[in-house]
């Protein structure tokens, strides 16, 4: 039972055009989202994160966008660049027993091209 | 240098070993997590743990066990019981609650 899905198994994007990775969450409850980049053999490394209270998050070229009424958050690279290319995680932080884990989509892998 | 160190990077295991994967950090965290990655999917939480001495199952723990005898050590077990083990696990830790920072991961794969 996916509580935070990303539809897109992968997306393709040429060098300085705009990529938008797509999340999708089930619960309105959940007030905190992070995004984070994976790269082949290496754990993940967090990108930036979103509060509900907000509807944006900017740093540098990574914007989050929250739309609560939708339940659906999106990850805005803008340019592109190679170096981009990975596979990108949505997460959300769950209540359990007092303890917050985090939940995490199943990720979009993105290749830049140059 | 402050970090999350797994070892080893890579793990071979014969069906009905038991098979301990190391995770240390020093960054002073309280919070410390394993994570299994599967082809396909997302981060499943296989085990937490808030503080010494106290760990709790997350999603997917059993056939796994952990202990936390050390703030700076999370060691994962995964026991014979663990009927699909060949996966990618990952060790993360954070301050309280906070955002979590992840070792680079073990791979396990049995032979």
């Amino acid at each position: 039972d996916q509580q935070v899905k990303q539809n897109s198994p992968s997306l393709s994007v040429q060098e300085g055009r705009i990529s938008i990775l797509n999340c999708d969450y089930t619960n309105s409850m959940f007030d905190y989202f992070l995004w984070y980049k994976k790269y082949p053999a290496e754990g993940p490394t967090f990108l930036i994160s979103i509060s509900s209270i907000k509807d944006k998050n900017e740093d540098g070229r990574f914007t989050v966008f929250l739309n609560k009424s939708a339940k659906h958050l999106s990850l805005h690279i803008v340019p592109s660049q190679p170096g981009d290319s990975a596979v990108y995680f949505c997460a959300t932080k769950i209540m359990n027993t007092g303890f917050q884990k985090l939940v995490f989509g199943t990720g979009t892998r993105l290749l830049v091209s140059p | 240098d402050g970090g999350i160190t797994q070892s080893p990077k890579y793990l071979f295991r014969k069906e009905g070993q038991n098979v301990t994967l190391s995770c240390e950090q020093n960054l002073n965290h309280d919070a410390m997590y394993w994570y299994r990655q599967d082809p396909g999917q997302g981060l499943r939480l296989i085990y937490y743990s808030q503080i010494v001495n106290d760990f709790q199952k997350g999603d997917i723990a059993e056939g796994y066990s952990v202990s936390r005898e050390k703030k700076e050590s999370f060691p994962l077990t995964v026991t014979s019981a663990q009927k699909n083990p060949t996966a990618f696990y990952l060790c993360a830790s954070s301050i309280d609650q906070g955002v979590a920072f992840f070792g680079q991961g073990t791979r396990l794969t049995v032979v």
